[in-house]
């Protein structure tokens, strides 16, 4: 079975500061990787996703992640974040089984940015 | 269309009460999802149809009972629910592909049990 670790439950930030939240994975199979954010009262939003090619992907707001295998980790990252991007940040991996995907999410990372 | 929509949007009900969620997608996936999302908390995956058969069961309540009548819809039947049970309700669907098994979510029903 798989599992995600996210490293920080909350982080604080000013605007225009550079934001790096940590993602880790443990699972022995080939990996779809994703990050969601959630905005207070509101649903699931996909960021940004990898399943293969470049390492680096760039998903939407200005988010980019980057895959490194050896490290197991999945890391997002922003270089100036906004009021606006206060929101909770979840990582997930999907792993196929036989005809359905299992997605299992870290606990999520609540980002507070102050103006 | 690569939407999952869910009705209804927010629903009160009272621990006697029946109701049904009910979620569609026309992307032509054949696999579908329910998950129960606390505040503050990630989604915690209910159950799992694989061509419209029932294929994981992660141990709920039997007070839920999901019901998957076509390839494109999925219900969710509530029955003598407990205040406890009060979450916004995740449909997602998914193709079976290993290369792109995305799960794409939709916004959800945010459940209040009286």
């Amino acid at each position: 079975a798989q599992s995600v670790s996210q490293h920080n439950h909350h982080v604080i930030l000013s605007e225009a500061a550079s934001l790096e939240l940590g993602c880790n994975y443990s699972y022995g199979g080939t990996v779809n990787l994703f990050w969601y954010v959630q905005y207070p009262g509101q649903h699931l939003q996909l960021l940004l996703k990898y399943f293969s090619g470049d390492p680096l992907v760039k998903g939407i707001k200005g988010f980019e992640a980057e895959f490194i295998k050896s490290k197991f980790s999945f890391n997002l990252r922003k270089p100036s974040v906004q009021w606006s991007d206060t929101a909770e940040y979840f990582c997930a991996v999907n792993a196929m089984n036989s005809g359905y995907s299992t997605l299992t999410f870290g606990k999520g990372t609540m980002l507070l940015v102050s103006p | 269309d690569t939407e999952v929509t869910q009705t209804p949007k927010h629903l009160v009900m009272g621990m006697t009460n029946k109701k049904s969620l009910k979620c569609e997608q026309h992307m032509g996936h054949r696999a579908m999802y329910w998950y129960k999302q606390k505040a503050k908390k990630p989604p915690e995956l209910m159950f799992v149809y694989s061509y419209e058969k029932l294929s994981i069961n992660e141990s709920v309540p039997s007070r839920f009972s999901p019901e998957c009548p076509n390839s494109s819809l999925l219900n969710l039947h509530l029955h003598a629910l407990q205040p406890e049970d009060s979450a916004l309700y995740l449909c997602a669907s998914s193709r079976q592909d290993a290369s792109n098994n995305e799960q794409f979510f939709g916004p959800g029903t945010r459940l209040t049990v009286l």
